[in-house]
C-alpha cells in the first residue's frame, strides 16, 4: 500500500475564512483523486488531477498537483459551512484495491 | 451522471440475523468493491470483485461475509450472523477498469445490529 499523508488531520475554521489542505506521498502517482464526504454519506469524487503541476479549479475549491506528482494540495477561498466535511485524496485504482489517504476532517462554523 | 446505488439507505437488526445490502453498479463498469465506515473511523476495504469472483479481500471479511452478483445487476454483501460490531456504514463502489481509473461510490447503507 501507497500511503497518502494528509495534513492537516483536523481543521476548524470561521466562515469567510481560507484553507489550505494537503496530500503526500513519497511514490509517484499518475494521478490523484480528491473526494469529500460528507456526514452519513458516501465519498463524492471532486476532482481529479492528472498531469504534474496541473491546477484545476471547481468554484472556491483550487487543487494542485505537485510537479512530481507525489503530492497534492486543496485550497478553499471564503469557507462555507457547507464545505464542512471530510476531504480525501486517492491514488486511481491498483489492482484489486483502491485506498484514500488519512483525511482531513473540515468543519467551518457559521 | 451514472451513479452506484445502494438499498437499503439505513437497516437496523437483530444481532444474529442475517442482513443483505444490495448495490447497484454503474452499468459498464466491471469491477466492484464493499467498504465499510465504523462511525468516526477511516473507510476500511472489505473486498473487490470481478468477473463473478472475489479479487481480493481483506481480514475484516471473515467467513460471515458474503458477496455475488446473482443477476448481471445487483452486487450484494450478505453478513451471515450480524454481531454488535458489524454497525457501520457498508459503502459499495465500482470503477471500469483494473486500475487507473476513477472509482465512483454509492451513498451507502447505515447498518445498525442490536
Amino acid at each position: 500500500t501507497q500511503l497518502l499523508e494528509q495534513s492537516p488531520q483536523f481543521l476548524s475554521i470561521q466562515e469567510g475564512e481560507n484553507l489550505t489542505v494537503y496530500c503526500n506521498s513519497s511514490s509517484v502517482f499518475s494521478s490523484l483523486q480528491w473526494y469529500r464526504q460528507e456526514p452519513g454519506e458516501g465519498p463524492v469524487l471532486l476532482v481529479t488531477v492528472v498531469t504534474g503541476g496541473e491546477v484545476k479549479k471547481l468554484k472556491r475549491l483550487t487543487f494542485q498537483f505537485g510537479d512530481a506528482r507525489k503530492d497534492s494540495s486543496l485550497h478553499i477561498t471564503a469557507a462555507q459551512p457547507g464545505d464542512t466535511g471530510l476531504y480525501l485524496c486517492a491514488p486511481p485504482n491498483t489492482g484489486n484495491q483502491f485506498y484514500f489517504g488519512t483525511g482531513t476532517s473540515l468543519t467551518v462554523i457559521p | 451522471e451514472p451513479e452506484v446505488t445502494q438499498t437499503p439507505s439505513h437497516q437496523v437488526t437483530q444481532m444474529g440475523q442475517e442482513v443483505i445490502l444490495r448495490c447497484v453498479p454503474i452499468s459498464n463498469h466491471l469491477y466492484f468493491y464493499w467498504y465499510r465506515q465504523i462511525l468516526g473511523q477511516k473507510v476500511e476495504f472489505l473486498v473487490s470483485f470481478y468477473n463473478n469472483e472475489i479479487s481480493e479481500k481483506s481480514e475484516i471479511f471473515d467467513d460471515q461475509f458474503s458477496v455475488e452478483r446473482p443477476d448481471g445487476s445487483n452486487f450484494t454483501l450478505k453478513i451471515r450472523s450480524t454481531k454488535l460490531e458489524d454497525s457501520a456504514m457498508y459503502f459499495c463502489a465500482s470503477t471500469r477498469a483494473h486500475s487507473g481509473n476513477t472509482i465512483y461510490f454509492g451513498e451507502g447503507s447505515w447498518l445498525t445490529v442490536v
